[in-house]
This record gives C-alpha cells, sequence and structure tokens, in this order.
C-alpha cells in the first residue's frame, strides 16, 4: 500500500492550461504539504493544511488554490499555466506537529508547460 | 529565520570511500536537525534525525552528530556504496515553525 500518492506522475501542457495534481494519504495523518523543487533540486514550500484548515501560505501566485476536501486528501490546481511552473511538485504528509520532523513523501509530479 | 546550509555537489565517489556532506544551520531557538534522502525518481525519505545538542542520529551506517558550538549537522559515512547513490538533504525545524526548512540538496554519485 503506498502512504501518500500522487496523480499523475507526468503532466505534460502548454502554457495558458489550467491542470490540477492529485494527492492522498492513507496514514491517518492531520497535516498535508504542497512541496515546489526546481531543476536544481531545491525544495519550497508552498502550502501546508492541518486538519482541512490552511496554515500555510507561502508567497505562491494566486494561480496555485490547494484543496483539501477531507484530512486524507490534498489537490492542487494550478490555473493559466506558466513556463516557470515547470518543476516536479511533491505531496507530504505528518502526524501532528512537524517538530517530529517525520514527512512522508509521494513520488512527485513531474509538471513540464510548454 | 531558519535557513540550512549545505555542501555544493556533486559529489562523486568510488565505492567503499567516506563520505562527508557538511551542513551548517542558523535557527531560532533549539532546533530539530535531519537528514533526508531522495533516490531517483522518488519522494524523500527520512534518513536520520537529531533533537538536542550532542545528539547522534544515525541509520543505515549514515552518522550525524548534532554540534550545537558550531551550527552543524554534518552527515558521515564511513564506506559508500553504488546503491547510496541520491540527493540528500540537511533540514531543521525549530520553535513555532509549522514547517521544515531544507538546504539546497547534494548530489552524491557513487561510481563502482
Amino acid at each position: 500500500d503506498t502512504a501518500v500518492s500522487q496523480t499523475p506522475k507526468y503532466l505534460v501542457t502548454q502554457m495558458g492550461n489550467d491542470k490540477s495534481i492529485k494527492c492522498e494519504q492513507n496514514l491517518g495523518h492531520d497535516t498535508m504539504y504542497w512541496y515546489k523543487q526546481d531543476s536544481k533540486k531545491f525544495l519550497k514550500i508552498m502550502f501546508s493544511y492541518n486538519n482541512k484548515e490552511l496554515i500555510i501560505n507561502e508567497t505562491v501566485p494566486n494561480r496555485f488554490s490547494p484543496k483539501s476536501p477531507d484530512k486524507a486528501h490534498l489537490n492542487l490546481h494550478i490555473n493559466s499555466l506558466e513556463l516557470g511552473d515547470s518543476a516536479v511538485y511533491f505531496c507530504a504528509s505528518s502526524q501532528n506537529s512537524v517538530t517530529e520532523g517525520k514527512l512522508f513523501f509521494g513520488s512527485g509530479t513531474q509538471l513540464s508547460v510548454l | 529565520g531558519n535557513s540550512v546550509t549545505q555542501m555544493e555537489g556533486p559529489v562523486t565517489l568510488s565505492e567503499e570511500a567516506f563520505l562527508t556532506i557538511n551542513c551548517t544551520y542558523t535557527a531560532t531557538g533549539y532546533p530539530s536537525l535531519f537528514w533526508y534522502v531522495q533516490y531517483p525518481g522518488e519522494g524523500l525519505q527520512l534518513l536520520l534525525k537529531a533533537t538536542k545538542a550532542d545528539d547522534k542520529g544515525s541509520n543505515k551506517g549514515f552518522e550525524a552528530t548534532y554540534r550545537k558550538e558550531t551550527t552543524s549537522f554534518h552527515l558521515e559515512k564511513g564506506s559508500v556504496q553504488v546503491s547510496d547513490s541520491a540527493v540528500y538533504f540537511c533540514a531543521l525545524t525549530s520553535g513555532s515553525a509549522r514547517q521544515l526548512t531544507f538546504g539546497s540538496g547534494t548530489q552524491l554519485t557513487v561510481l563502482p
């Protein structure tokens, strides 16, 4: 059983399109995250939800909108895609506080905007 | 604010060589420190952690010691294997932070 699963694994699309990435975790965790990893492997947090409540919203264009229908799911919708959005997007989850430091990551979604 | 600085890669070693990846940090309060590993095509996995000064985290032959006096958490392994080829991330969390702060990652390639 995959603990944190993301779909799709690869996403190739044209500039200006709208796309969504889905994430589900079956670990019973309360907190979920979206990270963006650029071509140099640098990881930047985008959003975090705790029990469906948004708790971290970093400086991200408002074309990016997270949605958490329940605590096991955190989807990422992106409007009007731009070339600079090309990256690998990782979903992650953790139990309660991040102080424990143990995040469980999905295997990533490689987004290519042409 | 919190920040993590890692040695730049890529690092290329021969099998059975000794590995050190340097990591230093800046943080408010007393941070917890972590090393994550990302194998090709996969998400990150927690490799080891240390939550207070002088603690040593260890896993799979890797070790790192929390050095408060030098604000460092260097990753070491005595004898690397080809299967250790991956990207390694140093990270921390502290105080009321609700997120991990990651370093920029170090690509390690081990040649047979």
